[in-house]
């Protein structure tokens, strides 16, 4: 059974540019998360998606933007890339969006802006 | 707003000692509590959880207790091993129609043999 799978694992962008990072849900699962670790912090939630619409969102600006598609798949955007987006981007899947509800994270994508 | 308050690490041990990282919180209701573990080069993984007061989340030889008079999640281990080397993570998530989870920022544990 296939866990959480994030793609790329590593990518590297310049100041303006945009990036989509993309994530497949464990088996069965129906609810995507999308988290924001910057080195030496705890994961910030970005949104989470259900059912092929935005339910929860964090406190960061419009420039992150996503997208789950019918298979449950997820993708996260980011326009206009900041210095300070440099970050391991977390997916977790869960099935359904209840705060109990146990969160299975991916490796992570790490994004260097430079 | 919801926080979570963890003790700072590095925390190092030997091999077969007893092991708490504290953790406090700061949120209104019921909070849901959680410790994650994040092994070098790996996403995070949940070790335990307690989803009301006074539950008691084990898992591995870890075991943390929901005290809400104390606001507190404390983790504890009674013997650590090597391959328990990692980050450490409490977290809440909120009472409330609002899922946001909230992460502590982490405490590093390191084992030597």
């Amino acid at each position: 059974d296939a866990g959480v799978t994030q793609s790329p694992t590593h990518l590297i962008k310049t100041r303006g540019q945009q990036v989509t990072l993309r994530c497949s849900p464990k088996s069965g699962h129906d609810t995507v998360s999308w988290y924001q670790q910057a080195l030496g912090q705890g994961p910030q939630f970005i949104f989470q998606y259900y059912e092929e619409e935005e339910r929860q969102r964090g406190n960061f600006p419009d420039r992150f933007s996503g997208h789950q598609f019918p298979n449950y798949s997820s993708e996260l955007n980011v326009n206009a890339l900041l210095l300070g987006d440099s970050a391991l981007y977390l997916c977790a899947s869960s099935l359904g969006t209840s705060r109990t509800d146990t969160q299975y994270f991916g490796p992570g994508t790490r994004l260097t802006v430079l | 707003g919801d926080s979570v308050t963890q003790m700072e690490g590095p925390v190092t041990l030997s091999e077969e000692a007893f092991l708490t990282i504290n953790c406090t919180y700061t949120a209104t209701g019921y909070p849901s509590l959680f410790w994650y573990v994040q092994y070098p080069g790996e996403g995070l993984q949940l070790l335990l959880k307690a989803t009301k007061a006074d539950d008691k989340g084990s898992n591995k030889g870890f075991e943390a207790t929901y005290r809400k008079e104390t606001t507190s999640f404390h983790l504890e281990k009674g013997s650590v091993q090597v391959s328990d080397s990692a980050v450490y993570f409490c977290a809440l998530s909120g009472e409330g129609g609002s899922y946001i989870p909230t992460f502590g920022r982490g405490t590093s544990l390191i084992v030597h043999p």
